[in-house]
């Protein structure tokens, strides 16, 4: 069966810009959750997706915001990117949702300039 | 509170044993002993998890104490690939809001020739 996968896996980007990432789940998986993670602040939550409703939301400006199609990919937006948000940004799949048994994609490496 | 507590680092000469303990001397009754690892710069991996039997699968065995107070995930024969970050967390299966699967600090896990 075939991992999670994200496009792309890596981006640079300018401050102001906006920026779409894509997340294919395991096949079967209904569940996708997004974290961004930094050298400083860890591995932080974003949101998650389940039957195209979010379902859980973490402590992030609404500038980052996301949406799950049907047959449960999903996709993350960040609109007027700051230098703050590079970052490697994971997806992470799972059969249900609030699961903590989830696997991970290989991540989007984003960087601001 | 920090609810696991591991080792800083370690290191594990190629192919021998490496023995990882996590302590969690406050895990409740419903909650589960999971593993993840993290190679540099990719996405996390998920390992094994236990309630209170050892588990064994491809990649590792989980020995979680009759107390279930502390566990040690073994990789049975290291090799350099198996280099990473582990990370040890305990949570009920399912659990919502948007702290589910925080990792902590883990241990730094480096495998020599």
């Amino acid at each position: 069966k075939a991992g999670v996968t994200q496009t792309p896996r890596y981006l640079i980007k300018t401050r102001g810009q906006q920026v779409t990432l894509s997340c294919s789940p395991i096949s079967g998986h209904r569940s996708v959750s997004w974290y961004q993670q930094t050298p400083g602040q860890g591995l932080q939550f974003l949101f998650e997706y389940f039957s195209e409703t979010q379902r859980n939301k973490g402590n992030f400006p609404g500038r980052f915001s996301g949406r799950q199609f049907s047959n449960s990919r999903s996709e993350m937006n960040v609109s007027t990117l700051e230098l703050g948000d590079s970052a490697l940004y994971l997806c992470a799949s799972s059969l249900a949702s609030g699961q903590v048994l989830q696997y991970f994609g290989p991540g989007t490496r984003l960087t601001v300039t | 509170d920090a609810k696991t507590t591991q080792p800083t680092s370690m290191d594990c000469a190629e192919g021998r044993a490496a023995n990882l303990p996590c302590n969690h001397s406050t895990i409740s009754g419903n909650e589960y002993v999971y593993w993840y690892r993290q190679i540099h710069s990719q996405g996390p991996q998920y390992i094994i998890h236990g309630l209170k039997n050892n588990e064994t699968n491809e990649m590792a065995s989980l020995i979680i104490t009759e107390d279930r107070k502390s566990s040690t995930l073994i990789l049975p024969h290291a090799t350099l690939r198996d280099t990473a970050v582990y990370y040890c967390i305990v949570a009920p299966p399912f659990s919502g809001g948007y702290n589910k699967l925080i990792f902590g600090a883990g241990t730094r896990l480096a495998v020599h020739p």
